[in-house]
């Protein structure tokens, strides 16, 4: 079954140090995209990818880079982690264009401390 | 730019009743896509509903209905016969066809949906 898989589900990072969040999909998807969810501001953009070697910005791109190797595969990487970026961060992907909808993964979870 | 706006934070209801949740957004473009998502307590994202802007007709899914009203740039969920399962937080999201070439989704802050016995 097509799918989106998150790693690590839960991830706890020391302020200054680098994380990076994993992402793959099954779906064969051009599209994938990395959201933070907090609340009361529901899902934000973070970066996309439109294919294998392409990342573009998203709404709130700043502190995060990202990365995609291949087409199954998009990372988030947090190169000195803040503690104003502990939030619930989600991977989805996409075929992009007109009516299709995303994908999600189950989300990962990350502390700063 | 786009943007989507929920205003009920929060609504309660009783098992097997009728809720609607409200969602309004605001778009340059002629065309565009609006979804609605629904996010469980384990944090799953998944997809419900969505709506053609060029479609009069409003989309349904089971007991998921859509009230889509243009010209007040809004588009309400509507779900019936409630159950407890449909306890969740839903979020409405919108993708401009022509502005914006990304595919990328637009979500509102969301409404938490407490459904009681």
């Amino acid at each position: 079954e097509a799918a989106v898989t998150q790693s690590p589900r839960n991830k706890v990072a020391v302020t200054g140090g680098k994380v990076t969040l994993s992402c793959n999909q099954t779906n064969n998807h051009n599209n994938m995209y990395w959201y933070r969810q907090d609340t009361g501001h529901g899902l934000r953009l973070i970066h996309y990818s439109y294919g294998a070697g392409s990342t573009e910005k998203g709404d709130i791109p700043d502190g995060y880079k990202a990365s995609r190797p291949s087409q199954e595969n998009f990372s988030l990487i947090l190169e000195l982690a803040t503690p104003s970026q502990t939030s619930v961060y989600f991977c989805a992907s996409g075929r992009g264009l007109g009516n299709s909808d995303y994908t999600f993964g189950s989300g990962t979870r990350l502390l700063v401390i | 730019a786009q943007k989507v706006t929920q205003t009920q934070t929060s609504i309660s209801v009783m098992e097997k009743t009728t809720v609607t949740m409200d969602c309004v957004y605001e778009t340059q473009d002629s065309s565009y896509f609006l979804f609605w998502y629904k996010q469980t307590a384990s944090g799953e994202i998944v997809f419900l509903i969505r709506q053609d802007s060029y479609k009069k007709e409003n989309a349904t899914v089971g007991h998921y209905s859509l009230n889509f009203q243009k010209p007040k740039s809004s588009i309400g969920l509507i779900i019936t016969a409630t159950q407890i399962e449909d306890s969740a937080v839903y979020f409405c999201a919108m993708r401009e066809v022509y502005n914006t070439n990304t595919g990328k989704l637009t979500f509102g802050d969301g409404t938490v949906l407490t459904v009681k016995p």
